[in-house]
């Protein structure tokens, strides 16, 4: 079955960009059928949706982080990308990536998650 | 404050059923059938338990369902069990450019 491992940096300094990685097994990116997306959760609170990318490069971002993120594919090493630029204490939080539902007779669902990756923002 | 409203926390005992509440706007619950439900015990990702309303991922018990009406979408468990006990977050496809909200979780104590 398809399974995600996000990988990157645990300290970031303020001002700085977080970068983390998706590897994807089980399954490939390419197959077309979902949309992969990262989601946060900063310590001891809930959910926040970053966005979706398709392996066609395609993107969709949450209009409250648009301004700084960029997610990119690379289908030749089936994993997906997330870079987070300028960032402050407040973007500390566990980053989880997943495979997505997202077309006209299924949206909005998450699965598989990753593990999830705690990032500290903190000089 | 999150786009979706959760009660932050409701128990129940061994054996009962509860239900979770969220409630939206005819923008987002209301206005679609894509409220899916996740599951989070501590320090572990969010798990899939319902998606689309009602349907259920392969493998998880039939003792969850969802539901839905009005702007208003349910998690009901049945024969509660101590493994049930976690977190609880809806979430739903909006038409807003968020394009996806999420509720403030719930947290599920079974007595």
């Amino acid at each position: 079955q398809v399974q995600l491992q996000e990988s990157g940096p645990g300290l970031v300094k303020p001002s700085q960009t977080l970068s983390l990685t998706c590897a994807v097994s089980g399954g490939s990116i390419s197959s077309g059928d979902y949309y992969w997306s990262w989601i946060r959760q900063p310590p001891g609170k809930g959910l926040e949706w970053i966005g979706y990318i398709y392996y066609s490069g395609s993107t969709y971002y949450n209009p409250s982080l648009k301004s700084r993120v960029t997610i990119s594919v690379d289908t030749s090493k089936n994993q997906f990308s997330l870079k987070l630029s300028s960032v402050t204490a407040a973007d500390t939080a566990v980053y989880y990536c997943a495979r997505a539902g997202y077309s006209s007779s299924s949206s909005g669902w998450f699965d598989p998650w990753g593990q999830g990756t705690l990032v500290t923002v903190s000089s | 404050q999150s786009a979706l409203t959760q009660p932050a926390s409701v128990s129940g005992s061994p054996g009962q059923s509860i239900t979770i509440s969220c409630t939206g706007t005819s923008s987002d619950v209301g206005g679609y059938n894509y409220v899916s439900w996740y599951q989070q015990h501590p320090g572990k990702a969010p798990k899939l338990m319902i998606y689309d309303v009602s349907k259920r991922p392969s493998g998880v018990s039939n003792r969850f369902s969802g539901s839905k009406s009005g702007n208003t979408a349910s998690l009901t468990i049945s024969g509660l069990q101590a493994e049930d006990e976690a977190d609880y977050y809806c979430s739903s496809y909006t038409s807003s450019s968020t394009l996806v909200v999420f509720g403030g979780g719930t947290k599920l104590t079974v007595l």
